[in-house]
């Protein structure tokens, strides 16, 4: 049982390309989060999703782009990368009425 | 609008001594409150969660949390710590009534136990 995958796990990019970070659920949950992490602040929230089609935005979503076609991916894309969105980027997931996320392992993205 | 306050960044302590990480939160609305532990190089794993109930939570590798209304805290204890807890503790917050909402954090305390 893989649970949630994130791929590409390290990816190192220049500032101004198009990154896409991928989330995978094999669980069927129906909410799946997007979290960045940064030294300093935690954890924050960029977009989540309540089931597929149903997106909303967190705490820092400009300059990302978020799409929820099928219940088990969920990617995250960088439009025009910045050295802002360097960071370590978490995905969970969650089901629905019940209040524990489970997070996938990380990508750690640096824009250069 | 929640937001939680882990008051140390940091907390070094000698293996098998007992440990307390401060946790407050701010909120207009009832919580559920949650401890999560990062270490090195993975993602979250959840500790322990306070839905309702008893008000002291026992939660994995022997840790336990106390919610205290009145004053706004989750403080996360240990009474005895192993260089395996080394990591990075993070406490959090949804709103009770919107059923899996996103988590507010705080900022994290690293933990380091010595030997």
């Amino acid at each position: 049982d893989a649970g949630i995958t994130q791929s590409p796990r390290y990816k190192i990019t220049e500032t101004g390309r198009q990154v896409t970070l991928m989330c995978h659920q094999t669980w069927s949950h129906s909410y799946m989060f997007w979290y960045r992490q940064d030294l300093g602040h935690g954890l924050r929230l960029i977009y989540y999703s309540a089931a597929a089609d149903i997106t909303d935005k967190g705490e820092v979503p400009d300059g990302y782009v978020v799409s929820r076609s099928k219940t088990e991916n969920f990617p995250l894309t960088l439009e025009s990368a910045t050295r802002s969105q360097t960071s370590v980027y978490f995905c969970a997931t969650g089901l629905a009425g019940v209040d524990t996320q489970y997070f996938g392992p990380g990508t750690r993205l640096t824009v250069l | 609008a929640q937001s939680v306050t882990q008051l140390d960044s940091q907390v070094p302590v000698f293996e098998e001594a007992p440990v307390e990480l401060r946790c407050n939160y701010s909120s207009s609305v009832s919580v559920y409150l949650f401890w999560y532990v990062q270490y090195p190089n993975q993602g979250l794993q959840l500790l322990l969660k306070y839905l309702s109930g008893s008000t002291l939570v026992k939660g994995i590798n022997g840790f336990e949390a106390e919610f205290n209304k009145s004053q706004t805290s989750f403080h996360l204890r240990k009474p005895s710590v192993h260089i395996s807890d080394t990591a990075e503790y993070f406490c959090a917050v949804s709103d009770r009534y919107k059923g899996n909402t996103p988590l507010v954090f705080g900022k994290g305390t690293r933990l380091s136990v010595i030997a």
